[in-house]
């Protein structure tokens, strides 16, 4: 069946370092949204992506959109406290079935 | 954020009992959402809503009964869980369907016993 895995589970950092999460669906996705998730808190939209190779910045987070529709990736520049929380993609495959990933949880060392 | 609400926060209930969840959205969106998100799992999709007719339910037993009496609002009855069922369930809205970005509300943190 439909598969969204990212990739890693869980990643530490030291503030100031980067982070990067990958994500990986099984079959084609129409587009792919982030979200973020603070502990004890819901998901929040970031930022969604519709065409193949798609890149886009917010701050210090760029999002790209593999050429394939199949994968993604989120990237932080010199992480800080406020990056901590989980993150998901998600997106609706060809068949309009809507899938979320299953997550990085990123924790920041200050 | 209010743009979506869920009440109660937080419910206790026993295999037995019947209780509902209840959300709203003050956002206008046409479309709502039942999510159910376990520990270690991903967010699971369980019924989507679009104009107030249920447009998906994907797999979920019986137990678990939606009612979108109209946009804004979207209800969960539950009957007879099972310990299993014990999750966060999130609702959300976005206008246009899933292929738009989603409002989620705070979640009702469920617990059976």
């Amino acid at each position: 069946g439909q598969q969204v895995m990212q990739i890693p589970q869980y990643q530490h950092v030291q503030e100031g370092e980067d982070f990067t999460t990958y994500c990986n669906s099984s079959t084609t996705l129409s587009n792919i949204q982030w979200y973020k998730q603070r502990p004890g808190g819901h998901p929040v939209f970031l930022i969604q992506l519709v065409k193949s190779g798609e890149v886009k910045k917010q701050k210090r987070l760029t999002f790209q959109f593999g050429e394939a529709k199949k994968n993604s990736s989120l990237h932080i520049t010199a992480t800080q406290t406020t990056d901590v929380g989980t993150y998901f993609c998600a997106g609706p495959n060809t068949g309009n079935q809507f899938y979320f990933g299953t997550g990085t949880s990123l924790t920041v060392i200050p | 954020e209010t743009g979506v609400t869920q009440t109660p926060r937080h419910l206790v209930m026993g295999m037995t009992n019947k209780k509902s969840l209840k959300c709203e959205q003050h956002l206008g969106h046409n479309a709502m959402y039942w999510y159910k998100q376990s520990a270690k799992k991903p967010l699971e999709l369980m019924f989507v809503y679009s104009l107030e007719e249920r447009v998906e339910n994907n797999s979920v037993p019986s137990r678990f009964s939606p009612e979108c009496p109209n946009s804004s609002h979207l209800f969960l009855h539950l009957h007879t869980l099972q310990p299993e069922d014990s999750a966060l369930y999130l609702c959300a809205s976005s206008q246009g369907g899933r292929n738009y970005e989603q409002y989620f509300g705070p979640g009702t943190r469920l617990t059976v016993t």
